[in-house]
């Protein structure tokens, strides 16, 4: 069964520092989000990502923060300069063209900030 | 007014109990409900997705939405161990792709 995958499985990184994180979506599916979960904390939605370019975004998804597509398969999320509080897990999901859109997501990516 | 409510429990039954998790929600743009399970430090998995008002069930879940009340539920029949988990209701207005979760009921079926 195809699946979203998701790299590293744990991330991490320096206050300050620029952090990548990568999936890989399942194959014939055209959008792309990212969600992140602080521990304890309710799924909450970052962005969406359709036709090589963001089609929704969330007041958390501000200028510290930007995807891409750099190829055919891979999604990233790139941070610019983490902070304390970007520690959580992220979520890469992907979905088909269609009515229902249902999402499917990767593992997730924790990312820890020290 | 949170957007979506759902008790964080813990719920704890005995194995082949029926269990009922609830959702309410504020916005009545919200036209597509779907329930998600998340094993511990896992990604959320797909249960159900429904749209209509009434009843959608798969196996031994079965999804119930009403929408003049606000309100959704997951029921699962003869539960099991391998269902202690936590569970996720999320919700999409009719428009967008953003999905909006409740922040999960923890669910443990003991043996």
């Amino acid at each position: 069964e195809p699946e979203v995958t998701q790299t590293p499985s744990h991330q991490v990184t320096q206050m300050g520092q620029e952090v990548i994180l990568r999936c890989v979506p399942i194959s014939n599916h055209l959008y792309f989000y990212w969600y992140r979960q602080i521990l304890g904390q309710k799924v909450e939605f970052l962005v969406s990502f359709y036709n090589n370019e963001i089609s929704e975004k969330s007041e958390i998804f501000d200028d510290q923060f930007s995807v891409e597509r750099p190829d055919g398969s891979n999604f990233t999320l790139k941070i610019r300069s983490t902070k304390l509080e970007d520690s959580a897990m992220y979520f890469c999901a992907s979905s088909q063209a269609s009515a229902y859109n249902e999402q499917f997501f990767g593992p997730g990516t924790r990312l820890t900030v020290l | 007014q949170k957007e979506v409510e759902q008790d964080p429990g813990p719920l704890s039954v005995p194995e082949g109990a029926i269990v009922s998790l609830n959702c309410t929600y504020s916005n009545s743009a919200f036209q597509y409900f779907m329930w998600y399970r998340q094993y511990s430090r896992k990604g959320p998995e797909l249960l159900m997705y429904t749209y209509s008002s009434g009843n959608k069930e798969d196996g031994r879940f079965t999804a119930q939405v009403d929408k003049s009340s606000k309100y959704i539920s997951l029921f699962i029949r003869d539960s099991q161990p391998s269902d202690s988990a936590t569970y996720l209701c999320a919700m999409r207005m009719g428009g967008g792709n953003k999905l909006t979760f409740g922040t999960g009921t923890q669910l443990k079926v003991e043996l």
